[in-house]
């Protein structure tokens, strides 16, 4: 099945910094979504990209399907910021697979 | 609108007890998901369904059974817990875009502890 990585997996930001997320996966996909698992452990969803471009205030994701990665960008963090961030992909007629998270802290 | 719910929050079972784990949507969605969160993890999918009276496995399945009678349930069980099943639940649900699931929204999640 379709293997996922994301980078990195531990993240230490002061409040205010800019930070990139990585996903990278091993197979053509149809379907991928990046989510914010808060310290309550609530899942939230944050984008639906397959591929493109897309922008949440100051959020913002691209997915190259053609080179199989998917980036989530954070800017200007704040501490609620702080949690686990997850992609999750579905190759074509499979599950769908979630990474193994990076964990960001945002410091005050 | 509700979005996904599920019942109970917590549960503590002793090995070999038997229990079922309900989510609710309301969204009108065709696919709905079980998985599973260990500590530090990502989610594991452990069934899911791609629409009324169907179900299919996903990475996770072995002891546990699922069941969607109705479009906006979908039930998990646990014939004989186990302590290896001790684990935070999700359930998400899904529309279908046409050429399958598109965003998946979860549910708060069910933390069960198996002694």
């Amino acid at each position: 099945g379709i293997q996922v990585e994301q980078s990195p997996p531990d993240l230490i930001l002061q409040e205010g910094a800019n930070s990139t997320l990585r996903c990278n996966f091993s197979d053509s996909v149809n379907n991928l979504q990046w989510f914010h698992q808060n310290p309550w452990g609530q899942l939230i969803n944050l984008f639906y990209i397959p591929s493109g471009t897309k922008q949440n205030g100051r959020l913002s994701a691209t997915t190259v399907a053609t080179e199989r990665y998917s980036l989530l960008y954070i800017s200007s963090s704040q501490t609620t910021d702080s949690g686990v961030y997850f992609c999750a992909v579905r190759a074509y007629g499979q599950n769908f697979v979630f990474g193994p998270g990076t964990r960001l802290s945002v410091l005050p | 609108n509700a979005g996904v719910t599920q019942t109970p929050k917590f549960r503590v079972l002793k090995t070999g007890q038997s229990m079922t784990l309900l989510c609710a949507q309301d969204m009108n969605h065709e696919y709905m998901y079980w998985y599973r969160q260990d500590p530090g993890m990502g989610l594991r999918l452990i069934h899911y369904s791609v629409g009324e009276g169907t179900t299919a496995k996903g990475e996770v399945p072995d002891g546990y059974n699922v069941s969607r009678l109705k479009k906006q349930n979908f039930l998990l069980g646990l014939e004989s817990a186990a302590p290896s099943q001790t684990s935070v639940y999700f359930c998400a649900s899904s529309y279908s875009s046409g050429s399958g699931p598109d965003t998946q929204y979860f549910g708060p999640g069910t933390r069960l502890t198996v002694l």
